[in-house]
């Protein structure tokens, strides 16, 4: 089945500098790849995501890269402020509908 | 985005007891409903895929007999967790998605079994 690795495991940046986290996944029937952003005690908030036939996503400060080839995808933060805190996953999935497989998490920390 | 909405959030219980946790999609109709087992630190682990109507289909390593599933209807999943024990304390989150849809998940619920 799918096994998706993510690092790092923590990340402290100063505020407004970027923060990048990667994933690699291992099935390559993998087609879609979202990215949450959790507090703690709260649910998953979806931030971002990209399918297999798109190389990058950008929503403002935020943008996701994919190499299929590779099997790897990675998540930036710009601009980074104190309220980005939080742990954040990323998951991949065959589709929609279909069951998501998580990284262990990535606990980034904002410096004011 | 849509709702999914999980009840209890918080629930105490005693060891050898069960807990029912329902999650409900209030203005969508869920092709498949997913429960998540995360423990604290860690990240969010797929216990069961519940489909309405049929059986729901389990991880490896999860016991079905414990950790029971019914999805009654298109907007309603339970996870009942039977003869709890202090080591099934945990949070645990559904999620409900359609086939066009990201998933939506519900706010979790916090198991402590004591």
């Amino acid at each position: 089945g799918e096994n998706v690795e993510q690092h790092p495991s923590t990340l402290s940046v100063q505020e407004g500098d970027s923060a990048v986290i990667k994933c690699t996944y291992s099935d390559s029937a993998s087609n879609y790849f979202p990215w949450y952003k959790q507090e703690l005690g709260k649910r998953p908030q979806l931030i971002i995501d990209i399918r297999s036939n798109v190389g990058e996503k950008k929503d403002q400060r935020i943008a996701v890269t994919l190499n299929k080839t590779a099997k790897h995808f990675s998540l930036h933060i710009t601009e980074t402020q104190p309220e980005d805190s939080a742990v954040y996953f990323c998951a991949a999935s065959m589709e929609y509908g279909n069951k998501l497989v998580f990284g262990a998490g990535t606990i980034l920390r904002v410096k004011s | 985005g849509a709702v999914v909405s999980q009840h209890p959030s918080r629930v105490i219980c005693k060891s050898g007891t069960s807990v029912k946790i329902e999650c409900r999609s209030l203005d969508f109709q869920a092709t498949t409903m997913f429960w998540y087992r995360q423990f604290p630190k860690q990240s969010l682990m797929l216990m069961a895929t519940s489909n309405e109507g049929s059986k729901a289909t389990y991880e490896q390593g999860v016991e079905k007999d414990k950790f029971l599933i019914n999805h009654a209807s298109l907007t309603l999943s339970t996870l009942t967790v039977t003869s709890a024990h202090p080591e099934d304390s945990s949070f645990y989150i559904c999620s409900a998605q359609t086939v066009n849809t990201e998933a939506f998940f519900g706010q979790g619920t916090r198991l402590t079994v004591v």
